[in-house]
């Protein structure tokens, strides 16, 4: 069975600086997806950002990026500039490739607070 | 963009009672929701999967008899939490996917029971 780990229950970082989320997996499938959800105190879950297995190529999306390392199956989200409003809760996300679409395997989250 | 409403927001009933999820997809059409429970501080555990027109396939532990899904057309699926309890008092969030596989979920903005 697949799993979702995120080694890093809570971190901090000052406003404007840069921050790394890391987030590991583990599958024996060759395609599938990851993702990146926040969850911020409304507790509404936004979509961060999307990568496909079989792009080499990083995602990014404005000031977030991940680093995405197949053979090691990890997929940090690095967060630049950060801004007060990017406090919330990250969670990295899996999703199968072929199965039953859109049945993600959350991690337990990391909780990121941006401080002034 | 695509828009997930959940209804209500938060809602508090007496141990015993009946209570009604609605998960709406307002602009596109929802083959497939999901239902998550989320407890404090944690992350979002799948309770089942609401396919349209046939019935929902729950994931292991949760009581489908106490725990009813009907996904009655492409843009509306329901939680009914029959007969609850004190320990049910949770909170729920539903999804939606209108597109292929490793399309981003859409999220309702969920509810927060409490059962007295």
């Amino acid at each position: 069975a697949q799993t979702v780990t995120q080694s890093q229950p809570e971190m901090s970082v000052q406003e404007a600086e840069t921050v790394t989320l890391s987030c590991t997996y583990d599958t024996s499938e060759s395609n599938y997806y990851l993702f990146w959800y926040k969850q911020p105190p409304s507790r509404q879950m936004i979509l961060v950002i999307r990568q496909e297995a079989y792009k080499q190529q990083n995602a990014t999306e404005n000031r977030f990026s991940v680093n995405f390392q197949k053979a090691a199956k990890s997929f940090s989200l690095k967060i630049s500039d950060s801004q007060l409003g990017d406090t919330a809760m990250y969670f990295c996300a899996y999703e199968g490739y072929g199965g039953s679409q859109g049945n993600l395997i959350f991690g337990k989250g990391t909780k990121l607070s941006v401080k002034p | 963009g695509a828009v997930v409403s959940q209804h209500p927001s938060w809602v508090i009933c007496k141990s015993g009672t009946s209570v009604k999820i609605e998960c709406r997809s307002l602009d596109f059409q929802a083959t497939t929701m999901f239902w998550y429970r989320q407890f404090p501080k944690q992350s979002l555990m799948l309770m089942a999967t609401s396919n349209e027109g046939s019935k929902a396939t729950y994931e292991q532990g949760v009581e489908k008899d106490k725990f009813l899904i009907n996904h009655a057309s492409l843009t509306l699926s329901t939680l009914t939490v029959t007969s609850a309890h004190p320990e049910d008092s949770s909170f729920y969030i539903c999804s939606a996917t209108g597109g292929p596989g490793g399309s981003p979920l859409h999220f309702g903005n969920g509810t927060r029971l409490t059962v007295t």
